[in-house]
């Protein structure tokens, strides 16, 4: 079965410092995206940032950014200048197998964010 | 951006009794939106793949008949949760595919938390 590996389930890092947490995938797909969600206690889902596997290029959306490297399938989420708001869950999510539209999401890190 | 509309927020309702949540893409058409399911502190599970004007498909373990979903138009997926027992109570939330982009990108409903007495 395809897998998501979120290897840190709880995280803290201080205001304004940079934190980076890990995922790991699983796929036999040569073109695909990427994408990392956060889930604040409101609970809503919140698209951070997507990373296109064609590209080399690690994506970046302000203080976001990703470290992909496709051969070791590890795409990881760097946030710089955390802020007190950046405190939620983070969930790595890949496309299914077989060019599905559906995705597999990891089973998420919980990252705080300290005054 | 792409805005997703789940409701309502929360349902309580009696066991036996059967629960409808709507999704609604607002800014955009969706052939594809999907149903998921959120236990406490853990990850989204995937429910089912609804389809506009096809039957939705089920993932492995998930109930059709009990958890019926129909897909009418372009903008509006429904999950009805048939017979709900206590161990239906759980938050679901919708996602739908943003099909201007090439990139696959769900974007979800603020979700649903049912609960049942």
């Amino acid at each position: 079965a395809q897998t998501v590996t979120q290897s840190q389930p709880e995280m803290s890092v201080q205001e304004a410092e940079t934190v980076t947490l890990s995922c790991t995938y699983d796929t036999s797909e040569n073109n695909y995206y990427l994408f990392w969600y956060k889930q604040p206690p409101s609970r809503q889902m919140i698209l951070v940032i997507r990373q296109e596997a064609y590209k080399q290029q690690n994506a970046t959306e302000n203080r976001f950014s990703v470290n992909f490297q496709k051969a070791a399938k590890s795409f990881s989420l760097k946030i710089s200048d955390s802020q007190l708001g950046d405190t939620a869950m983070y969930f790595c999510a890949s496309p299914h197998q077989g060019g599905s539209e559906k995705l597999v999401f990891g089973k998420g890190t919980k990252l705080t964010v300290n005054p | 951006g792409a805005v997703v509309s789940q409701h309502p927020s929360r349902v309580i309702c009696k066991s036996g009794t059967s629960v409808k949540i709507e999704c609604r893409s607002l800014d955009f058409q969706a052939t594809t939106m999907f149903w998921y399911r959120q236990f406490p502190k853990q990850s989204l599970m995937l429910m089912a793949t609804s389809n506009e004007g096809s039957k939705a498909t089920y993932e492995q373990g998930v109930e059709k008949d009990k958890f019926l979903i129909n897909h009418a138009s372009l903008t509006l997926s429904t999950l009805t949760v048939t017979s709900a027992h206590p161990e239906d109570s759980s938050f679901y939330i919708c996602s739908a595919r943003e099909p201007r982009t090439s990139a696959d990108t769900q974007y979800f409903g603020p979700g649903t938390r049912l609960t049942v007495l």
